[in-house]
């Protein structure tokens, strides 16, 4: 069974800071991995995704990728209250490429 | 660009009745997955299309649960009967990769439909 490992939280972070959100994966052919939001009764979208090791940046949101530590993370730097939603880590297998989620990291951005 | 469309949002069902979702994926998008979600969890597959052929369909508890997806475009997901168990939010997802292309395509998810079983 390949599993993708989050802490589920909630990880409460003040408005302004860096919220660091964390995952680690057991497939060690995965070559994709991907960090999707979730907000509260809605459906997961798509906010970063990173394929080689090191720091990939967007606006506000760093992906990091180590893939000796099997580890990727996602920081959010000047977090706002619109940020509070569940973070799900994906990561699609070596062999069958089904992208398997984790169980997602709560946020909770406070003013 | 329309995105992934799902009906219904909500059904309400008691136990051992059947059930039916529909998913219309976004236009071109050849890889069509199906996932179920429950509270507090991450979504898990139940069953992934590429084209008109189910490639993974380990996950779907085949006793109750049947989909299809005819023509290769839009699909449709079956329940009979329901059970308690069952309840929980229904996502369909595409993508526009096939095989080991769909390695670095990202997912669009529909609205999903949360599913009551009573």
């Amino acid at each position: 069974q390949k599993e993708v490992e989050q802490n589920s939280g909630p990880l409460s972070v003040p408005e302004g800071a860096i919220a660091s959100l964390n995952c680690t994966y057991s497939d060690r052919g995965s070559q994709s991995f991907f960090w999707y939001r979730q907000y509260s009764g809605k459906s997961p979208e798509l906010i970063m995704s990173i394929y080689s090791n090191g720091d990939k940046e967007d606006g506000r949101f760093t992906a990091q990728l180590n893939k000796a530590s099997q580890y990727v993370s996602l920081l959010i730097r000047d977090s706002q209250p619109s940020d509070s939603a569940t973070y799900l880590c994906a990561v699609p297998s070596g062999g069958s490429y089904i992208p398997t989620f984790g169980r997602g990291t709560s946020l909770i951005v406070h003013p | 660009e329309a995105g992934v469309v799902q009906s219904p949002r909500y059904k309400i069902i008691e136990k051992k009745q059947p059930v039916a979702f529909w998913c219309n994926p976004i236009s071109g998008h050849n890889t069509l997955y199906w996932y179920r979600q429950n509270l507090g969890q991450g979504p898990e597959l139940l069953i992934r299309y590429e084209n008109e052929e189910a490639v993974d369909d380990s996950q779907l508890p085949k006793d109750r649960f049947s989909a299809e997806r005819l023509k290769g475009v839009d699909s449709t997901l079956k329940i009979q009967p329901a059970e308690l168990g069952d309840s929980a939010v229904y996502l369909c997802a595409s993508s526009l990769g096939v095989g080991a292309s769909s390695y670095n395509s990202p997912l669009h998810f529909g609205n999903g439909t949360r599913l009551t079983v009573t």
